[in-house]
């Protein structure tokens, strides 16, 4: 199973909705990380737990908050977005042996904020 | 600062076309990831590679690490292979991260 599934596909959500995004894989991955990407843009990191410990992008507001239940499971929560929050959000997962390190990205939820 | 650059931004070629995608990269980057995305999907990883030629199907890419290039190239290209490619630079070992490139959108033509 070389796959990270992500639920759901799409939201669409207002500005004073709460809901999470979920992430999930079952390769043994210890690192797992939240990307934003905006149209024509490359992704940017957003979060990143590597053995259950989080790394932040300073840059990325309170609204989004991370959760890490288990080491297969990877949840983002969302609360009074904005529409410019508007975006795929990816879901990676990154294999810890055998260097280089190569990371499996999920489908993505692609979030409408309105 | 890790930096990744890739040429060109945009490609257009015809159905069977050779098509190369280039990718250049700071020191501090160890390896190379080939990412694709069709419009409005999420993203798939072609290769990883941190030394010499890898090949799958009719994708090949290279790296030079002496020179810090990579290149991804596509043989007899059809209108499926239509999406954005982006080279990601790899660094910072146990603070792994990746390094993303603008990337290339590619259109095949029939």
């Amino acid at each position: 199973d070389t796959e990270v599934t992500q639920t759901p596909k799409h939201l669409v959500m207002g500005m004073t909705n709460k809901k999470s995004l979920k992430c999930e894989q079952h390769m043994g991955h210890r690192a797992m990380y939240w990307y934003k990407q905006k149209a024509k843009k490359p992704p940017e990191l957003m979060f990143v737990y590597s053995y259950e410990k989080l790394s932040i992008n300073e840059s990325v507001p309170s609204r989004f908050s991370p959760e890490c239940p288990n080491s297969s499971l990877l949840n983002l929560h969302l609360h009074a977005l904005q529409p410019e929050d508007s975006a795929l959000y990816l879901c990676a997962s990154r294999r810890n042996v055998g260097l280089p390190y190569e990371q499996y990205f999920g489908p993505g939820t692609r979030l409408t904020v309105t | 600062k890790n930096e990744v650059e890739q040429s060109p931004q945009n490609l257009t070629a015809q159905e069977g076309e050779f098509i190369t995608i280039n990718c250049s990269y700071s020191v501090g980057i160890s390896a190379l990831h080939w990412l694709q995305q069709h419009p409005g999907g999420g993203i798939v990883s072609l290769f990883m590679l941190s030394s010499g030629k890898k090949k799958h199907g009719r994708l090949i890419a290279t790296i030079n690490i002496q020179e810090k290039h990579s290149s991804l190239h596509i043989t007899a290209s059809h209108p499926r292979d239509s999406a954005v490619y982006i080279c990601a630079g790899c660094s910072g070992g146990s603070n792994y991260k990746l390094t993303f490139g603008k990337g290339t959108l590619l259109t095949v033509n029939p």
